[in-house]
């Protein structure tokens, strides 16, 4: 059971350049979320998706867009690399479960981004 | 919006006693997550409080003070794997049930 798994797990990008990060779970969950960490800063949210043909804005979505064709992948974009978006992103998945709704976040190991 | 706070860094001695803080400005809270994270690894889940009072789970615990806004990870017995940072996450009630992080507390254990 591999859980979530991201890809690339390190890239380097020109500014201007474009890439895409794809995230894959295989626990059948609901709910994706990509997230940013720089330091300092703690885990941002950038977009996140309820359901499969679903996505949603999230704190920092700006220069970043996503699609959620299958349920277990969700995929991360940048049309235009820019050097504020040198992070480390982390992908996640969940799944609602209890009456209060506990939604436990599994995540993948990272992926690694600079842009020059 | 919501306001998370956690002090940025804490040291303490193997063996010891660490509690980290966490407090939280909300409306409608909705569950308190704490999550571990490893310098270069992805966060893994710790615990959850959604009701008042303190979550017990080997030598880690978890207290929830709904009114106060407070809650605090306590590490008992401290080990040098558990150097690493700790986030606190809340969840308010509605919506999507995303929960907002706060920015983590370093904690490092020395000899």
């Amino acid at each position: 059971n591999a859980g979530v798994t991201q890809t690339p797990k390190f890239r380097v990008l020109k500014t201007g350049q474009s890439m895409t990060l794809l995230c894959a779970q295989d626990m059948n969950h609901e709910y994706m979320y990509w997230y940013r960490q720089d330091p300092g800063m703690g885990l941002r949210l950038i977009h996140y998706s309820v359901g499969e043909g679903t996505t949603a804005k999230g704190e920092v979505p700006d220069g970043y867009n996503v699609s959620r064709l299958k349920k277990q992948n969700f995929l991360l974009g940048l049309e235009s690399a820019a050097p504020s978006q040198t992070s480390v992103y982390f992908c996640a998945s969940s799944q609602i479960w209890g009456a209060g709704g506990k939604n436990i976040q599994y995540f993948g190991a990272g992926t690694r981004l600079s842009v020059l | 919006g919501q306001n998370i706070d956690q002090p940025t860094e804490m040291t303490a001695t193997e063996g010891a006693i660490v509690q980290i803080n966490c407090t939280y400005q909300t409306s409608g809270f909705n569950g308190l997550f704490w999550y571990q994270q490893h310098a270069g690894e992805a966060p893994t889940f710790l615990s959850y409080n959604v009701l008042d009072g303190l979550e017990e789970k080997g030598r880690f615990s978890s207290f929830l003070s709904r009114s106060k806004g407070y809650s605090y990870l306590l590490l008992k017995e401290l080990q040098m794997k558990d150097s690493a940072s700790y986030l606190c996450a809340v969840r308010v009630s509605g919506g999507s049930y995303i929960p907002t992080f706060g920015r983590g507390t370093s904690l490092i254990v020395h000899p």
